[in-house]
C-alpha cells in the first residue's frame, strides 16, 4: 500500500498570501496524484487531477506540481473561502490511498 | 450534470450489516468505476472499494473479508454491504465516480453511519 504523507498538518494564512501544501508518496506514482478540498459538512471537491491539471471551474489561484514521489499544491493569493481541509490522493495503484489532510485556516 | 444520491440505514448495532445504495443520475453509467469511500468523524478519507458496470470489484484489503459490492445497471445503481460492523466502522460513507487511475470527480452527499449498542 502506498502511503501519502502531507505536510504540514495545519497551516494558518492571511488573505493574499501564497501557501503551499506538500504530499510525499512512499513509492513513485508518476503523476497519479490528485488534490481535493473539503469544507465542514461537505463532500470533498476535486481541485487538481494528475498532479497539475486544474479542474474546470476551480479558481486560477490553485495550482499543482510534482511527479514521482513529491507533489505540491499551491494557492497563490489566499481568499477567506479557501479555509478548508486539503487532501492528496493517489490512484496509481490499488488500494488507492489518501494523505492525512492539511487543515488550512485563514 | 452527474449527480450521485445515496441512501441507507444510519444507525446500526454491533455485528449488524451496513447496507448503502447509490443512484447515478445524468451521464453514463458504463466506463467508470463506482467507489465507496468513508470518513470517520474528524478523521481522513479511506477507500472501501470499487465496482464496475460488469460487476468487477476491488476492495481495500483491510475490509475485504467483510465487504460486498453489487451493481444494478438497469437502475443505474450500485450498493455496498459491510458485515459484522463495530464502532470502528462509524463514519460518513460517500459514493464516488471514478475510473482506473482517475480521481473521484463526482461524490454523493454522504451518509453518516453510526454503530452503537
Amino acid at each position: 500500500e502506498i502511503v501519502l504523507t502531507q505536510s504540514p498538518d495545519f497551516q494558518s494564512g492571511t488573505p493574499k498570501e501564497k501557501v503551499t501544501i506538500a504530499c510525499r508518496a512512499s513509492q513513485t506514482i508518476g503523476t497519479g496524484l490528485h488534490w481535493y478540498q473539503q469544507k465542514p459538512n461537505q463532500s470533498p471537491k476535486l481541485l487538481i487531477r494528475s498532479a497539475s491539471h486544474v479542474i474546470s471551474g476551480v479558481p486560477s489561484r490553485f495550482s499543482g506540481s510534482g511527479s514521482g514521489t513529491d507533489f505540491t499544491l499551491t494557492i497563490n493569493g489566499l481568499e477567506a473561502e479557501d479555509a478548508a481541509t486539503y487532501y492528496c490522493h493517489q490512484s496509481s495503484s490499488l488500494p488507492v490511498t489518501f494523505g492525512q489532510g492539511t487543515k488550512l485556516e485563514i | 450534470q452527474v449527480q450521485l444520491q445515496q441512501w441507507g440505514a444510519g444507525l446500526l448495532k454491533p455485528s449488524e450489516t451496513l447496507s448503502l445504495t447509490c443512484g447515478v443520475h445524468g451521464g453514463s453509467f458504463s466506463g467508470y468505476y463506482w467507489n465507496w469511500i468513508r470518513q470517520p468523524p474528524g478523521k481522513g478519507l479511506e477507500w472501501v472499494g470499487e465496482i464496475n458496470q460488469s460487476g468487477g470489484t476491488n476492495y481495500n484489503p483491510s475490509l475485504k473479508s467483510r465487504v460486498t459490492m453489487s451493481v444494478d445497471t438497469s437502475r443505474n445503481q450500485f450498493s455496498m454491504n459491510l458485515s459484522s460492523v463495530t464502532a470502528a466502522d462509524t463514519a460518513v460513507y460517500y459514493c464516488v465516480r471514478g475510473c482506473r487511475g482517475c480521481p473521484g470527480d463526482y461524490w454523493g452527499q454522504g451518509t453518516l453511519v453510526t454503530v452503537s449498542s
